[in-house]
C-alpha cells in the first residue's frame, strides 16, 4: 500500500497552535491533500500540495517535503469548531487511475476550551 | 467549488433486500466518479472507480456483483447495494472528477447505510 500514516488523536485549547503531521510512501506521488472531515460528514478540502515548501492559507498551512515522504498541517488560532477528524491523502498517477487517492486513517483533533 | 449532492443522505434497510444510492455533479460534467465506503473511525477505502460510459473498475476485495455501479451519463453515477446484510452497514461517499489536469475531487456529503 501508500503506508499513510498519522497520529489517531490530538488536543489542543482555544487559540493555540497545532500541527498534524502525515507521512506516507508512494512510487506514483503526485500531490498530497489534506481533508476536514466531522463527524457524519463529507470530508471538505483544505489544502493541496504537489511542490516542496509552505502553503498557507488564512488559518491553515500545510507543508511538504517530497524527498522526506512528509507533510503536516498547521493549525493557527483553533476554534471550537475545528474539532474533526483531518485526513491526509495522497495521489498516485501510477496504475490505470489518475488522480486516484489514498487516505490515512484520519487524526481525530479536540480542541477544549 | 463545485457541488456534488448524493441521495439518500441516510436510508435503513431489511436484510436481503437492494439499495440504490445516487450520486450528481450538479455544475460541472464529471468523467470520472469514485466510491467510498468509510467505517466509524476509520479512513475512507476506496471501492471502485468509475468512468463515463465504460464499466467500473473494482478495488480488490471488492465484490463487483454485490455493489453494482452505473455511471451512465456525466452528471450521475449510482451505487446499487445488492442482498445487503448488516455487514455492509457504513457511511458510503461519492466523489466526482472533472477531466481537468488538476484532478481535484469534489465529494458528496455521503449516505448512511444502516442493514437491520
Amino acid at each position: 500500500g501508500q503506508n499513510i500514516d498519522q497520529p489517531t488523536e490530538m488536543t489542543a485549547t482555544e487559540g493555540a497552535i497545532v500541527q498534524i503531521n502525515c507521512t506516507y510512501q508512494t512510487s506514483g506521488f503526485n500531490g498530497l491533500f489534506w481533508y476536514q472531515q466531522h463527524a457524519g460528514e463529507a470530508p471538505t478540502f483544505l489544502s493541496y500540495n504537489v511542490l516542496d515548501g509552505l502553503e498557507e492559507k488564512g488559518r491553515f498551512s500545510s507543508f511538504l517535503s517530497r524527498s522526506k515522504g512528509y507533510s503536516y498541517l498547521l493549525l493557527k488560532e483553533l476554534q471550537m469548531k475545528d474539532s474533526a477528524s483531518y485526513l491526509c491523502a495522497v495521489r498516485d498517477d501510477r496504475g490505470s487511475t489518475l488522480g486516484r487517492l489514498y487516505f490515512g486513517r484520519g487524526t481525530q483533533l479536540t480542541v477544549w476550551p | 467549488g463545485a457541488v456534488v449532492s448524493q441521495h439518500p443522505s441516510w436510508v435503513i434497510c431489511k436484510s436481503g433486500t437492494s439499495v440504490k444510492i445516487e450520486c450528481r455533479s450538479l455544475d460541472f460534467q464529471a468523467t470520472t466518479m469514485f466510491w467510498y465506503r468509510q467505517f466509524p473511525k476509520q479512513s475512507l477505502m476506496l471501492m471502485a472507480t468509475s468512468n463515463e460510459g465504460s464499466k467500473a473498475t473494482y478495488e480488490q476485495g471488492v465484490e463487483k456483483d454485490k455493489f453494482l455501479i452505473n455511471h451512465a451519463s456525466l452528471t450521475l453515477s449510482t451505487l446499487t447495494v445488492t442482498s445487503a446484510h448488516p455487514e455492509d452497514s457504513s457511511f458510503y461517499i461519492c466523489s466526482a472528477r472533472t477531466s481537468d489536469p488538476s484532478y481535484e475531487q469534489y465529494f458528496g456529503p455521503g449516505t448512511r447505510l444502516t442493514v437491520t
